[in-house]
């Protein structure tokens, strides 16, 4: 069975800049993850999706952050314009709809903004 | 909100010693999950060990075992003769369960770095 995917694995941008990080969840994983884990921090919810709505997006810098999830699927987290902060390791995560204690992780985006 | 803290920023021990990393939390939830993940410095999040807050017995994966307090909001990971392949970032995280259903996201501590010394 294949794991969750994203790309890139590397992102360096200039701040103001924009960015997008791309995530395939597990096949059948109606429940998709976006979480941000700052140098030193455990991972925190940016925003967590079912099928293509929005559970919870109550952490996601919305001036500035916007992820979707067309048909339920693939989902792209975008950052425009990034500022310093937001470097940080950005991890996909994907669960069966009522499994949410069984969350599978993707190998995380590393973005650098300088 | 849930709180998930770890006190223990970093830990070294030698190969094949016992080590215990501490975990607390705070919820006013009765039915929740509670996890401790490892971290390599691949980033993959790897979960090492579960626990369903509504079972007593304490859970175990082969070198790996916890010790669950429910009462205290303790739940501590122990490895026991612990491998170089041990060494990385260790996470405690907390989930709640709902009986209506519905879903939530992880709420993670700030992590133990282990090292394990040859």
């Amino acid at each position: 069975e294949a794991g969750v995917a994203q790309s890139p694995r590397y992102k360096i941008i200039e701040k103001r800049q924009s960015v997008a990080f791309w995530c395939n969840p597990i096949s059948g994983h109606a429940t998709l993850y976006w979480y941000q884990q700052i140098l030193g921090q455990g991972p925190k919810l940016l925003i967590q999706f079912q099928n293509n709505g929005v559970v919870d997006d109550s952490q996601l810098p919305k001036d500035r952050f916007s992820a979707e999830r067309l048909k339920g699927v693939d989902s792209t987290l975008k950052i425009q314009p990034a500022k310093l902060e937001d470097s940080a390791v950005y991890l996909c995560a994907s669960s069966l709809a009522d499994r949410n204690y069984e969350q599978y992780f993707g190998p995380g985006t590393r973005l650098t903004v300088t | 909100a849930q709180t998930v803290t770890q006190s223990q920023p970093e830990m070294s021990v030698q190969e094949a010693e016992t080590v215990t990393l501490s975990c607390t939390y705070d919820t006013s939830e009765n039915n929740y999950y509670l996890f401790w993940y490892k971290q390599p410095p691949s980033r993959q999040m790897i979960l090492v060990i579960r626990q369903e807050a509504y079972k007593q017995q304490n859970a175990t994966e082969n070198r790996f075992s916890v010790n669950f307090q429910k009462a205290a909001k303790s739940f501590s990971l122990k490895i026991s003769d612990s491998q170089l392949g041990d060494t990385a970032m260790y996470f405690c995280a907390f989930v709640p369960m709902y009986s209506g259903g519905g879903a939530d996201g992880l709420t993670f501590g700030k992590g133990t770095h282990l090292i394990i010394q040859p």
